[in-house]
């Protein structure tokens, strides 16, 4: 079975400083892992998956296989950071998405 | 073409009562799926399609739940003797499948059910 476990539901941090989502995952398989995100009244997005390895508006994920997480980071938050994100796990090439519960993140100024 | 687009938006139905929701994806997407989400979790899979064929149904799924995609682009879901449980957020995601995709879901606004 895949789990996908979000253990902030809420994170707040001032503008600048660094942010830190977590995610950790259960599956038997190689999972591909995602990062979706939902700005205030637009629709669910993708913000970075593993497999391309790329920094998506200064965010950066790395797959931890030991330790099962897939943890999202970015150095400098900026207020329009503010969303909501969501750790999502598929099986590879399935593009099932199991989701977890979200973290909501608050960028101050 | 302007994504994935669900219709209504917004329903509000009494018990007992069916209702549909209509999912048009991306159009040269070839899978579309579907999605519950209620207050504070994420979204939970319900089921999805490649082409007309629907693949996988989730087992958390009533029978009182039914999905088609009877030419392989839009997709209706319908709910039948609604239960105030089933008020939600129902989302559909579309994306194509092959060589050359990246698994990236598209997904719509999604249709919000209240059920009284």
């Amino acid at each position: 079975a895949q789990r996908v476990t979000q253990p902030e539901k809420l994170l707040s941090v001032f503008k600048g400083a660094p942010v830190e989502l977590k995610c950790n995952y259960s599956y038997s398989g190689s999972p591909e892992l995602f990062w979706y995100v939902q700005y205030s009244r637009q629709r669910l997005q993708l913000l970075l998956r593993h497999i391309s390895r790329e920094s998506i508006k200064g965010f950066t994920a790395d797959l931890n296989k030991g330790e099962t997480s897939f943890h999202l980071k970015k150095p400098f938050a900026q207020e329009e950071d503010s969303a909501m994100y969501y750790c999502a796990l598929s099986r590879a090439n399935d593009y099932k998405l199991s989701f977890g519960a979200g973290t909501t993140v608050t960028v101050r100024a | 073409d302007t994504g994935v687009s669900q219709d209504p938006r917004h329903k509000i139905t009494k018990r007992g009562q069916n209702v549909t929701f209509r999912c048009d994806p991306i159009s040269e997407h070839n899978r579309l799926y579907w999605y519950r989400q209620t207050l504070g979790q994420g979204p939970e899979f319900l089921t999805y399609f490649q082409n007309e064929a629907q693949l996988e149904k989730s087992r958390l799924l009533s029978d009182r739940f039914s999905a088609e995609r009877p030419k392989g682009s839009f997709s209706t879901l319908e709910i039948q003797r609604t239960e105030q449980g089933d008020s939600a957020m129902y989302l559909c995601a579309s994306t194509g499948w092959g060589s050359g995709n990246t698994g990236e879901l598209f997904f719509g606004e999604g249709s919000r059910l209240t059920v009284l």
